[in-house]
Formats: structure tokens, sequence, C-alpha cells
């Protein structure tokens, strides 16, 4: 059973660039068909898809966020990343790292999440 | 970007009752129509998938339909541990995006 954990600090300042970690356990990350995606969640809000990584392949990202946003992927540790440059009030949330199961038609589904780290922006 | 439409927005209801909710794609997505649910300061949970499979350990009293541009999340029993928010979501192309959420509230 994979599991997926996020890291990385709670409190990041305006203007600054905001670092998540997720490390995967239970399974590696190379193996398998998946896209390894990070998506937050304001309070009381819905949820927004940053982007994801496939392992044998390159980064996807939402437009509204593409300018500001690297997702890359460390094998070797098990783990993939989130970087948000440029950070406002705006990107508060708890963001969570999730897996996406891939079906042979392209369609996918996400099947595993961590269980969150709020991060909040202010100075 | 596909928006998804979700409908109700919130929901009121007692344990036992049929409980459906609605999600509609603004174009054609096949059947590439997840669905969700999330109970507060928790991930969300994948319940269906490609619009009507069952995920392994989910309740068989959830249930989804639909193709094309509507889909349908149905609860035949509401039960307590029911009462949560539910999503629904595309990935028929990038941006995935998810509709607004339904909360389902104990009446």
């Amino acid at each position: 059973q994979v599991q997926l954990q996020e890291s990385g600090p709670g409190l990041v300042k305006p203007s600054q660039t905001l670092s998540l970690t997720c490390t995967v356990s239970g399974g590696s990350i190379s193996s398998g068909s998946y896209y390894w995606s990070w998506i937050r969640q304001p309070a009381g809000k819905g949820l927004e898809w940053i982007g994801r990584i496939y392992t044998r392949g390159n980064a996807k990202y939402n437009p509204s966020l593409k300018s500001r946003v690297t997702i890359s992927v460390d094998t070797s540790k098990n783990q993939f990343s989130l970087k948000l440059t440029s950070v406002t009030a705006a990107d508060t949330a708890l963001y969570f790292c999730a897996r996406a199961s891939i079906a042979t038609a392209g369609n996918s589904w996400f099947d595993s999440w961590g269980q969150g780290i709020l991060v909040t922006v202010s100075s | 970007d596909i928006q998804m439409t979700q409908s109700p927005s919130s929901l009121s209801a007692s344990v036992g009752d049929r409980v459906t909710i609605t999600c509609r794609a603004s174009q054609y997505i096949v059947t590439y129509l997840n669905w969700y649910q999330q109970k507060p300061g928790k991930a969300p949970k994948l319940l269906i998938y490609e619009a009507s499979s069952l995920q392994t350990g989910v309740p068989s009293r959830f249930s989804g339909s639909g193709s094309g541009t509507d889909f349908t999340l149905t609860i035949s029993s509401l039960q307590p541990e029911d009462f949560a928010t539910y999503f629904c979501q595309q990935s028929y192309d990038t941006p995935v995006t998810f509709g607004g959420g339904t909360n389902v509230k104990i009446k």
C-alpha cells in the first residue's frame, strides 16, 4: 500500500519561494504507470490542480500557475517536489501530493493522497 | 479549461435517504470522470473512477453513472459516515479540473 507524505515550511514570506517535498513509501516512484501530482485547497474552498510529473516524461502545469511552478522528481530518494515562486497571500492553502493511476486509454484518477500540509503566506 | 459544475452545492438528508449529486462538464469528456469524498481537514478519498467503476474498498451503496457531459453520483442509503463533501473531477484534458463540491449535511 503506497503512502505519500508532504514536508516543508508551513510559513513562507510574500515574494519568496514555496518549496515542498512528497516522500513516497511502500512502492517505487519509478514503477508502474502513474502521474505524481500536486493539488491545493484554500481554506473552505475547492480543489485546484497545480501540476504533475511522469517519471518517464515531462511535467505539465496548470496554465494559471505555469510561470511560477516547477515540479521535479528524485527517483533515488523516491520523492517529488514542488517549487512555487513569487508567492502571495492567495497561495495560502492546504497542499496535497497525490498519485494518479493512468489507464490504457490515457484517463487517470487520484487513488493515493498525502495528508496535506498547510502553507501560510505571511510576513 | 474544462469547467465542472456540480449541483446542488449543498444538501441536507437523513440516514437511510437516497442521495443524488450531479456533475456537468463544459465539453465532452467521454467517461473520464472521477468522484471523491472529503471530510474536514482530510485528503479526498477516491470513490468512483471512469464514471462508474467502484474503487476497491468503497461500499457498494456508492454508484456512478453518465457519459459525455452529464454524470451522477448516487448514495443508495445514506450512512452516518457519509456526511462529507463530494467532488467530481475530469481527466480528459489538462488542466485537470474539479467541481465546486457538494456538502452533504445531516437533516
